[in-house]
């Protein structure tokens, strides 16, 4: 089982569509949870961190669910400069250093 | 925020030669450097760990004699590639990661596009 699972996509959705992308896990040691934006051949910007209690920046809610051990991303009316790739990252320790692992990314194309 | 600046942005070389990479952190110390390999339509993948000092830790299936890494500062890591093949060609992303602000950060380089011709 990858450490970081992630449905590829696409996501193709009409702009002003509520979308949601999931990201499962498989260490439950795992301490830190982020989404992550990345442009075609660009790299990686960070969009937002997730938290137990879940948070929210504009358009953009992101959740954990450590029970399940995934987090999702819910992207409210859709604008087509919303059109990326999704990456979720998942961060633990191991042998005193931080490990930081990605996932496949998801693709996501807002349509006019 | 944090910059982390990576240079070249591009490079073609051909075959058997080596080309090294460089990873700047601007204004954030970076005790931490992980340097990322990603082909086309696939994901970022982790190539090796460095910290600052030390020797760096390599994923497995990567050659640490073939991609080496130099982690010599807080703000520097460089990484070079030789003998370099085709297969080679692909984008390198570093990154480098720290305490900022009491909460661990990470920053992306972006990017050095090798072509290995």
């Amino acid at each position: 089982r990858k450490e970081v699972e992630q449905d590829p996509g696409p996501f193709n959705v009409p702009e002003g569509a509520t979308v949601a992308f999931n990201c499962t896990y498989s260490n439950s040691a795992s301490q830190s949870f982020f989404w992550y934006r990345q442009d075609c051949r660009k790299e990686p910007k960070l969009l937002m961190s997730v938290y137990s209690s879940g948070n929210e920046d504009g358009r953009f809610t992101a959740q954990l669910n450590r029970a399940s051990q995934y987090i999702s991303l819910l992207i409210r009316d859709s604008k087509l400069s919303d059109s990326a790739t999704y990456l979720c990252v998942v961060t633990y320790y191991s042998g005193g250093y931080q490990k930081v692992t990605f996932g496949i990314g998801t693709k996501l194309q807002v349509i006019p | 925020g944090a910059v982390v600046s990576q240079h070249p942005s591009r490079v073609i070389c051909k075959s058997g030669t080596s080309v090294k990479i460089e990873c700047r952190s601007l204004d954030f110390q970076a005790t931490t450097m992980f340097w990322y390999r990603q082909f086309p339509k696939q994901s970022l993948m982790l190539m090796a760990t460095s910290n600052e000092g030390s020797k760096a830790t390599y994923e497995q299936g990567v050659e640490k004699d073939k991609f080496l890494i130099n982690h010599a500062s807080l703000t520097l890591s460089t990484l070079t590639v030789t003998s370099a093949h085709p297969e080679d060609s692909s984008f390198y992303i570093c990154s480098a990661g720290g305490r900022r602000n009491s909460s661990y950060e990470q920053y992306f380089g972006p990017g050095t596009r090798l072509t290995v011709t």
